[in-house]
């Protein structure tokens, strides 16, 4: 249980063009999800927290109008990265959150890696 | 503020060799401590998790104790293989409603056979 995918798992793409990646939670329901960025050989950046049917908060620094984040429903995020320029190039992770006892754990997808040419 | 400090990598073993992987942490609440891994090119995979003082977290024959005292939560494992290769990241989290993560810095496991 607790499988978390991400769609598509590679994407190239020309500068200037906007790139949407899907993130779902396959068997369970998360009302909660994060969009994290990783540049090579360094630790996860988280960007925002999605809640289902509210507006992502966005953590210091990550411009919301750049990265756009919709969590539709309960088991899909989306994040748009708009106008898409070289420097967008890294690998993006998201996760879901699912209450376990005390707290909650986050389980991750797969990553999406993303080269803007 | 809150945050997680692990020792720097790369940690070079041998196969069968003993594994510690330190990771201290600094929190004004009671966090929950977890290990995540992460295998090249793909995301990461909760390893385990200890939610509240002196809880063990296992799996896969790793173990982390969680430590109030020493604000510690050090990853082991008695016999590691070439497949335990990967980033381990340690991270501590519930510290309020959002359910956010800290992340240390990741140490780079590599087992040579």
């Amino acid at each position: 249980g607790a499988v978390v995918s991400q769609h598509p798992s590679w994407v190239i793409c020309k500068s200037g063009t906007s790139v949407k990646i899907e993130c779902r939670s396959l068997d369970f329901q998360a009302t909660t999800m994060f969009w994290y960025r990783q540049f090579p050989k360094q630790s996860l950046m988280l960007m925002a927290t999605s809640n289902e049917g509210s507006k992502a908060t966005y953590e210091q620094g990550v411009e919301k109008d750049k990265f756009l984040i919709n969590h539709a429903s309960l088991t899909l995020s989306t994040l748009t990265v708009t106008s898409a320029h070289p420097e967008d190039s890294s690998f993006y992770i998201c996760s879901a959150s699912q209450l376990q006892g005390r707290g909650e754990t986050q389980y991750f997808g797969p990553g999406t890696r993303l080269l803007v040419l | 503020g809150d945050s997680v400090t692990q020792m720097e990598g790369p940690v070079t073993l041998s196969e069968e060799a003993f594994l510690t992987i330190n990771c201290t942490y600094t929190a004004t609440g009671y966090p929950s401590l977890f290990w995540y891994v992460q295998y090249p090119g793909e995301g990461l995979q909760l390893l385990l998790k200890a939610t509240k003082a002196d809880d063990k977290g296992s799996n896969k024959g790793f173990e982390a104790t969680y430590r109030k005292e020493t604000t510690s939560f050090h990853l082991e494992k008695g016999s590691v293989q070439v497949s335990d290769s990967a980033v381990y990241f340690c991270a501590l989290g519930g510290m309020d409603s959002s359910y956010k993560l800290i992340f240390g810095s990741g140490t780079r496991l590599l087992v040579r056979p």
